[in-house]
Order: structure tokens, then sequence, then C-alpha cells
């Protein structure tokens, strides 16, 4: 495997349902992202993990909550979403600094909640 | 006023063509600026990136950056139906030990044969 990988692809959940979103990089980059990205709406930074620690929640809705077990993997767990939430889920990751080289993006999961 | 502005398009150009692709952002201090290709369905890959004001080409691809006139463009030499695609353009602000992009809304480039 190379790159960054997401699983699943795609996913279909109710509103009462919980799941997770699982990214994998395989570049030995040190920061994560996971970002949302909607029809219309420009790419929304949703968090940021840099050496496992998030340093960044962008106002995010508590129904989602990350986690960065280590600096390979970067989790997304659903619970009780909306309607609203469907959208395409993209994680990236990055070296520090990555300011000056940008991000390596996974695939996205194409998630909608009915 | 938002903080990446392009326009969405959809810009339309004949196969052999210069595209041009523009973007404005709102925040003096970035300092890193970035154009992503998406096609549909797939996830953005990055193709090219400048931090100085300038141009920078690379292939078929120029970016143009005026930090005074805060502005970034993307010139296309040579239009294949091939680059048909969204183009994102993402700026950072440095002065973080992590790379944090903001992204336009992305411009719908269409290469017609």
């Amino acid at each position: 495997e190379t790159g960054v990988t997401q699983t699943p692809r795609h996913l279909v959940m109710g509103m009462t349902n919980k799941k997770s979103l699982k990214c994998e990089q395989h570049l030995g980059h040190n920061a994560m992202y996971w970002y949302k990205q909607s029809a219309k709406k420009p790419l929304e930074l949703m968090f940021v993990y840099s050496l496992e620690e998030r340093v960044e929640n962008n106002s995010v809705p508590s129904r989602f909550s990350p986690e960065c077990p280590n600096s390979s993997h970067l989790f997304l767990h659903l619970h009780t979403l909306q309607p609203e939430d469907s959208a395409l889920y993209l994680c990236a990751s990055s070296q520090l600094q990555a300011g000056s080289y940008g991000y390596t993006f996974g695939s996205g999961t194409r998630l909608t909640v009915v | 006023q938002k903080e990446v502005e392009q326009n969405s398009g959809p810009l339309s150009v004949p196969e052999g063509a210069i595209a041009s692709l523009n973007c404005t952002y709102s925040d003096r201090g970035s300092q890193s600026f970035f154009w992503y290709r998406q096609y549909s369905g797939k996830s953005p890959e990055l193709i090219m990136f400048i931090y100085s004001n300038g141009d920078k080409e690379d292939g078929r691809f120029t970016a143009q950056l005026n930090k005074a006139s805060q502005y970034v463009s993307l010139l296309i030499r040579d239009s294949q139906p091939s680059d048909s695609a969204t183009y994102l353009c993402a700026v950072s602000r440095g002065g973080t030990s992590y790379g944090k992009l903001t992204f336009g809304q992305g411009t719908i480039l269409t290469v017609h044969p």
C-alpha cells in the first residue's frame, strides 16, 4: 500500500447508527487532517492532528469524534448524524511545515445519511 | 469576504488553447500557494505550488503569483480533454508547525475537442 488509504469508499448510514471512517498513510508524514467536501462549497477543514496531538478543531459538532492512535492512522467516529452531514470526507497527510509542500489526500469516503 | 475566492465557472476552452484559472485571497500573511486538480468522483491531487512572486513553470502548467495584488493564477498551455476537471486553489499562512490549507470553491474546467 502506498500513499493515503481511506476506508470505506462509500457508506450509507441511518441517523441513529454509529460508524467509523478510517485513514492510513504510508508516507512517513506526521500531520493528518480531516476535511469535508460538500457540493458547491469549498473544502472545510474539520480536524488537524500534528504529532498525534489534536491541534485544531474547527467548531465541528460533537457527533463527529476524531481519533489518532499513532502517526499513521486517523479515525473519524460518527454517531447520530444528520442528513446535511452527507458529503465526501477526505483525509490528508503532510510533513510538518506542510505549508511548504501541501497535502496528499486519500480517495475519500462518500457518506450518505438517510 | 471569502478567504480564498475562485470563479466557479464552468470555464470552457477548445483543445490546444490556453486555459487561465484565477484565484484571489484575503490574508496578506499567506505564504504558500497551491493548485490541486480534482476529477469528478476523485480526491484532489497536487499539481503546482509556488511561494515567490513571479512565474513557476512545470511542463504545460505555469503558476503565477502576485502577493501585492493577493492574486495567484494557473495557466494550462495546449489544453487537452484530459485536463477537464475542477481546479482548487489553496493557500497556507505558515507560522504553525503544521500546514493548514484554506481552499477556494474550485473552478470547473472543460476542454472540448
